[in-house]
């Protein structure tokens, strides 16, 4: 089973700044099969990214996918007050696991 | 608009099972796989396993093997993930999702909250 560790476990900023999120894997996961998900409080997860890096209809450019290999960043620059939330990477080249998350709360 | 919509929340004694829905609409069932994940309080996403709209075939996590079972209504359009013998660290929001290729989870249910308590 592939393993993937989230960091930071929170990140406190605030509406305007950049969020840069961290995904490592235990062993190396095919770029095309890494995702990004937000979700909020009472809410199921919405995907963001998949590929590592191509957004999912309707999310806006201000969030990013980049990595390879073992090791994926989710960016968002320019926070608006909603994309306060807790963000999970999976990899799916695999049977499909995910990070522990990171919550993005405002500072 | 696709949608996938869940059974409502379920309390059950530990050892039993519990059984919940997932109504797809607005696409092709048959054309999709849907996926169960569940989310224990406090803790990261877990997938269960997954069943192939068309012909049924399915596949579960190791962990799960052997106390669970995904299966489908073709002509409901609904899909159905069944638990046994619960045990108090099975008490999770489970959600079903629709398959966008390889497992990777496109669109999701609202989810439904299954409580295991004596």
């Amino acid at each position: 089973e592939i393993v993937l560790t989230q960091s930071p476990g929170t990140l406190s900023l605030s509406p305007g700044e950049r969020a840069t999120f961290s995904c490592r894997a235990s062993q190396t996961v095919s770029s095309t099969y890494l995702a990004w998900y937000q979700q909020k409080p009472g809410q199921a997860p919405r995907l963001l990214i998949y590929g590592a890096s191509t957004r999912a209809t309707g999310v806006p450019d201000r969030f990013s996918g980049s990595g390879s290999g073992t090791d994926f960043t989710l960016t968002i620059i320019r926070l608006e007050p909603e994309d306060f939330a807790v963000y999970y990477c999976q990899q799916y080249d695999t049977s499909p696991t995910f990070g522990q998350g990171t919550k993005l709360e405002i500072k | 608009q696709v949608h996938l919509v869940q059974s409502g929340a379920e309390v059950r004694k530990p050892g039993v099972s519990v059984k919940v829905s997932c109504k797809a609409s607005g696409y092709t069932f048959t054309d999709y796989a849907i996926h169960w994940v569940r989310q224990a309080p406090g803790q990261r996403l877990e997938w269960m396993g997954w069943i192939n709209g068309g012909n049924g075939k399915t596949e579960y996590s190791q962990k799960l093997q052997g106390r669970v079972t995904i299966t489908r209504e073709i002509s409901a359009t609904t899909a159905y993930m069944e638990l046994r013998s619960l045990k108090s660290e099975d008490t999770a929001v489970y959600y079903c999702a629709r398959d966008q290729g390889r497992n990777l989870l496109g669109v999701w249910g609202q989810g439904t909250l299954v409580t295991v308590s004596s």
